[in-house]
């Protein structure tokens, strides 16, 4: 079964820093990755999803992510976080040729940004 | 945009009675999800729903819990006898086809069972 580990349940960055939180994924075939961003009240909000191709995929408010196969990792960046990028995040994998596409979600990591 | 909806946003119950949780998903969508979250912990799957059945379910998804899309709009999930261990984050989400796996989520239903 697949599954997803996001070992930094708590970041904290000066606004303006760069900022790279991780995402190791267990599946046996090529995943279907996605990150999700989670503002206090709202929904979850997809930022970038990867499925094939180049694996540095780029996604809306300026975060990238890099698919690497050999260290089954999803890492997500962004180059200068702002006071807005306060949320959750979530990395999330669904199984290939899954017709019906369950996601599993890491336990997801909290931003906290600093003035 | 288009978006998924949740009624109600916040739902207190006792333990014991039942509740339903409301989606609107994106219209011309064709599957239907409901995942949990309960405090602190890992967002979860439930159960998936295409063409009027459950397509997969988890092992959360016991005989207390069944799902309905009643018209072309709702897709609601229903909780009978409830218990303590329901309290979570509810979200729905919604995808168009199997060609775009790209699930779009609701902003979630806040369930307190006391």
């Amino acid at each position: 079964a697949q599954s997803v580990t996001q070992p930094d349940i708590h970041i904290t960055v000066s606004e303006g820093a760069s900022l790279e939180l991780r995402c190791n994924y267990s599946y046996g075939a090529t995943p279907y990755l996605f990150w999700y961003v989670q503002s206090p009240g709202q929904g979850l909000q997809l930022l970038l999803k990867y499925f094939s191709g180049d694996t540095l995929v780029q996604g809306i408010k300026g975060f990238e992510a890099e698919f690497k196969r050999s260290q089954s990792s999803f890492n997500l960046r962004k180059p200068s976080v702002h006071w807005s990028d306060a949320a959750e995040y979530f990395c999330a994998v669904l199984a290939g040729g899954t017709s019906y596409g369950k996601l599993t979600f890491g336990q997801g990591t909290i931003l906290t940004v600093h003035p | 945009e288009p978006e998924v909806t949740q009624t109600p946003s916040h739902q207190v119950t006792q333990m014991g009675q039942e509740v339903i949780l409301r989606c609107v998903p994106i219209s011309n969508h064709l599957y239907f999800y409901w995942y949990r979250q309960i405090l602190g912990q890992k967002v979860e799957f439930l159960v998936s729903f295409y063409n009027n059945e459950i397509s997969e379910k988890s092992e959360i998804f016991d005989d207390r819990f069944s799902v309905e899309r009643p018209d072309g709009s709702n897709f609601t999930l229903k909780i009978r006898s409830t218990k303590l261990e329901d309290s979570a984050m509810y979200f729905c989400a919604s995808r168009w086809d199997t060609s775009q796996e790209t699930q779009y989520f609701g902003p979630g239903t806040r369930l307190l069972v006391l």
